[in-house]
């Protein structure tokens, strides 16, 4: 059964790097059905989609956000730089398990705090 | 990009009801590569349905979805108290995928 995990700081100050990662369990990223991602959610609200695999980006984040995988350590992991409060949210890491299958699976979630 | 609107917000319903929940795209969603999640608070979201209709592993049968182009519904049967959370659609057929603002199902 896989299963992802959130790893990273959970205060960041303005103007730097937010770092994530996430490990992943119980299967490989080197499957080729398996296409991973980042979502966030602020505080009391919704969900906004951040990326997926290494190249397609929310258009509103794209100049802030990388997105890389270790298939050696078998995680892949989040980048997104110049952070502001309004970066403040809690991030989920996914993975998509099969083609056009939707999110089936998802990390815990890691809260993250944009304060100096 | 595709904005999906849900409606109602809220949807406040006693047990054994039938909850209906409406998701609009701005423009028509590509192959119909539209889901549905549950989030309970504190929780990550779950898959319900994918591809607007199918449900995914594991999901009871009291879950249903329906709809292509743009106007999609989520039907949920037989509310149980198990029920009670947000419920957002998402369309992954053309980047950037979006999300819905979510349905609050409060159980009476």
């Amino acid at each position: 059964q896989l299963q992802l995990r959130e790893s990273g700081p959970g205060l960041v100050k303005p103007s730097e790097t937010l770092s994530l990662t996430c490990n992943v369990s119980g299967g490989s990223l080197t499957s080729s059905s398996y296409y991973w991602g980042w979502v966030r959610q602020p505080p009391g609200k919704g969900l906004e989609w951040i990326g997926s695999g290494s190249t397609h980006y929310n258009p509103s984040l794209k100049s802030r956000v990388t997105i890389a995988v270790d298939t050696s350590k078998n995680q892949f992991s989040l980048r997104l730089t110049s952070v502001t409060a309004s970066d403040t949210a809690v991030y989920f890491c996914w993975v998509e398990t099969a083609y056009y299958y939707g999110i089936d699976v998802w990390g815990q979630g890691t809260a993250v705090t944009v304060s100096s | 990009e595709i904005v999906l609107t849900q409606s109602p917000g809220t949807l406040s319903l006693s047990p054994g009801e039938r909850a209906t929940l409406s998701c609009r795209a701005s423009q028509s969603v590509s192959s119909s590569y539209l889901a549905w999640y549950q989030q309970r608070p504190g929780q990550a979201p779950r898959l319900l349905i994918y591809a607007a209709s199918s449900r995914a592993t594991g999901i009871p049968d009291r879950f249903s979805g329906r709809g292509s182009g743009t106007d999609f519904t989520l039907t949920i049967t037989r509310l149980e108290p198990e029920d009670s959370a947000v419920y957002f659609c998402q369309q992954y057929g053309d980047s950037p995928w979006t999300f819905g603002p979510g349905t609050k199902v409060e159980i009476k």
